[in-house]
């Protein structure tokens, strides 16, 4: 079974400029989560997907962030403009159960932001 | 807000010492779950721990939940090379989201 893939890995980008990350969850399942880990810091929530509605968009940063998940499966991350504090790992999870299952994490795309 | 902490970041150990670490939370919780991401991976679940005070067991890596519902220990015994990592611990609180820890790095010296 495939597991959780992500999108590109590595984004080197200016500031100002436009990312978009892609994750695509474990099939079936409709839990998904976007989470980003700065270096030294905790691996913090931006948002969570259940199919293709915002559950829980609580941690995203700001509006230059957005998210979206169309037809309920894979997800897409744009940020736009990037700036330097965005810089990151951006994991993407999926689950099959809400709350209490063990989150399916995917490699992560790390965006530097010069 | 919900937050779990765990402290220090970092720890260093020569193999075959034993290792715990510890994870609390700021509000009581209704489960816990450790992590382990290798360096230059990412995080994959270990263990969830639900009822207050259990205690589960794999291999060499011992999780307990606090009686209070808002502390968690992860103790290894007899560290080996390859538990390298950052050991995550995430909490589910009243609100039903899972907060993570900043996790401690532990680093094996052979």
């Amino acid at each position: 079974e495939a597991g959780v893939t992500q999108f590109p890995s590595h984004s080197v980008i200016e500031k100002g400029q436009t990312v978009t990350l892609r994750c695509d969850p474990i099939s079936g399942h409709d839990n998904l989560y976007w989470y980003r880990r700065v270096m030294g810091k905790e691996i913090k929530f931006l948002l969570h997907f259940v199919k293709e509605s915002k559950q829980d968009e609580s941690g995203m940063p700001n509006n230059r962030f957005l998210a979206e998940r169309t037809g309920g499966t894979y997800s897409t991350l744009k940020v736009q403009p990037a700036e330097l504090e965005d810089s990151g790992v951006y994991f993407c999870a999926s689950s099959q159960f809400f709350d209490t299952g063990e989150l399916f994490f995917g490699e992560g795309s790390r965006l530097t932001v010069l | 807000g919900q937050q779990v902490m765990q402290i220090p970041q970092y720890q260093h150990v020569q193999e075959g010492e034993d290792f715990t670490t510890y994870c609390n939370s700021s509000t009581t919780l209704s489960n816990i779950q450790w992590y382990k991401q290798r360096p230059g991976g990412h995080p994959v679940f270990l263990i969830q721990l639900v009822k207050s005070g259990e205690v589960k067991k794999q291999k060499r890596l011992t999780f307990q939940f606090g009686e209070a519902k808002k502390n968690s220990s992860l103790h290894i015994t007899a560290t080996q090379t390859t538990d390298v990592g950052t050991y995550f611990c995430a909490g589910t609180g009243a609100n039903s989201k899972l907060t993570f820890g900043k996790g401690i790095t532990l680093s094996v010296r052979p």
